[in-house]
């Protein structure tokens, strides 16, 4: 059964830092894994997207690694913004059940 | 693109009454998803559906949930009868094929009293 652990639960960091946030999964068959924003009170932001062939994907200053042999992914975010705080999810695609299974997020807070 | 739309937005109901949740999955995608999310559990899946077939249904909670997607444009999650555990925010979302990502709709939050 898969099962997927974020880590920390919460961060608090000033505004300008660099951060990362870490995933863990502990099936390694997974086809891709996704990783998704959620602002508070709102649905689920599609944010990068890795199939389990590639080592990581970025898009503008969010850079997404994976390691299946390790059953890990990060998500690094330079230079943080107020804007960026929110809940941080990511999702792992098991090719064995077909089903999309969701760590618990990271709640991020970037202060000005 | 309008993305995935769900329906309604929030809904408040007494115990014991019937409650429908509705979704438009993206056209052209070819397997819709009900979600659940609360804060001890977090997000859980439902059931799923693929070319508007059930295909997993294992995460349903109990008989008074049934969900059911009729054609490649619509599907519904209904409760009967509703109780207050089922208080959560229930998302739908879809996808085109395995190699692509999941696209959230805004989901429902529904609060039973």
């Amino acid at each position: 059964k898969q099962e997927v652990t974020q880590i920390p639960a919460a961060l608090s960091v000033p505004e300008g830092e660099n951060l990362v946030l870490n995933c863990s999964f502990t099936d390694s068959a997974i086809y891709n894994l996704q990783w998704f924003r959620q602002d508070p009170g709102k649905g689920l932001t599609s944010l990068l997207l890795i199939q389990s062939s590639q080592r990581e994907q970025t898009s503008g200053r969010l850079n997404a690694s994976l390691d299946k042999s390790s059953g890990r992914s990060t998500l690094y975010i330079a230079a943080s913004q107020p804007g960026d705080s929110a809940t941080y999810l990511c999702a792992a695609f098991s090719s064995n059940t077909g089903k999309l299974i969701f760590g618990q997020g990271t709640t991020l807070q970037v202060k000005p | 693109d309008a993305g995935v739309i769900q329906s309604p937005r929030h809904e408040v109901t007494e115990m014991g009454q019937e409650v429908t949740l509705r979704c438009k999955p993206i056209s052209g995608h070819n397997s819709l998803f009900w979600y659940r999310q609360t804060m001890m559990r977090g997000l859980e899946l439902l059931i799923y559906f693929n070319n508007n077939v059930p295909i997993d249904d294992s995460g349903m909670p109990e008989d008074r949930f049934s969900a059911k997607m009729p054609n490649a444009s619509f599907s519904t999650l209904k409760i009967q009868p509703s109780e207050p555990r089922d208080s959560a925010v229930y998302f739908c979302a879809s996808r085109a094929d395995r190699e692509y990502g999941y696209t959230f709709g805004s989901g429902t939050r529904l609060t039973v009293v």
